[in-house]
């Protein structure tokens, strides 16, 4: 079975500043799709960058990108010139590509609660 | 406007009443799955359902019973709500794999979420 890994449960950064929030996972499978969702107070749950497992290059999102390593079954989320409005908890959650047949639902981590000082 | 709602947001029941939580979607997406949240667990799958009249259990089925049918509609129901129940409980749907060309990389698209208290 799949799992997904955030062993950051929690995260601090300053206003205007770099972090970077760490997500494995372990799979056997070659075909996924690995995401990272924002879930601010209010609780919705907000699709913040999309990773295809084929795809060598790493995703971008304006302030978000991603580093996907895929030998070592790593999928951190770094956020550039942190806003207020980035605080929230981030889920990152795995997809098993079509093939495997697991109706496209989501494993997800634990979760880290990102705080942003002004 | 489109979209997927769930209702009620907040809910109180006691312990053995039977709760039902409802979820709307207006994409006619295909998928449609339920989560529960709870600390230090994050998002884990209750159930999800591939097509009307087409479900499956996921990491925590135990207590919960859904049905669709009708492809806009996913209802969770507990029969006999415990307090190991407590939580909030998320509603998602997602389109079709390869429709549009995007491959099975459509996200999920999620209600707001009900918090449920099971006293």
């Amino acid at each position: 079975a799949q799992t997904v890994t955030q062993s950051q449960p929690e995260m601090s950064v300053q206003e205007a500043e770099t972090v970077t929030l760490s997500c494995t996972y372990d799979t056997s499978e070659s075909d996924y799709y690995l995401f990272w969702y924002k879930q601010p107070p209010s609780r919705q749950m907000i699709l913040v960058i999309r990773q295809e497992a084929y795809k060598q290059q790493n995703a971008t999102e304006n302030r978000f990108s991603v580093n996907f390593q895929k030998a070592a079954k790593s999928f951190s989320l770094k956020i550039s010139d942190s806003q207020l409005g980035d605080a929230a908890m981030y889920f990152c959650a795995y997809r098993s590509g079509p093939f495997y047949n697991q109706g496209g639902k989501l494993i997800f981590g634990q979760g880290t609660e990102l705080s942003v000082k002004p | 406007d489109a979209g997927i709602t769930q209702s009620p947001r907040y809910k109180i029941t006691e312990t053995g009443r039977q709760v039902t939580l409802m979820c709307h979607q207006t994409w006619s997406h295909s998928y449609m799955f339920w989560y529960r949240q709870d600390l230090g667990h994050g998002l884990r799958l209750i159930y999800y359902s591939a097509a009307a009249d087409i479900t499956d259990k996921g990491e925590v089925p135990d207590g919960y019973v859904v049905s669709r049918s009708k492809t806009e509609n996913f209802p969770l129901t507990l029969e006999s709500a415990t307090r190991s129940q407590t939580s909030v409980y998320f509603c998602a749907s997602s389109d079709s794999a390869w429709k549009g060309g995007q491959g099975f990389n459509q996200p999920q698209h999620f209600g707001d979420g009900t918090r449920l208290s099971i006293l």
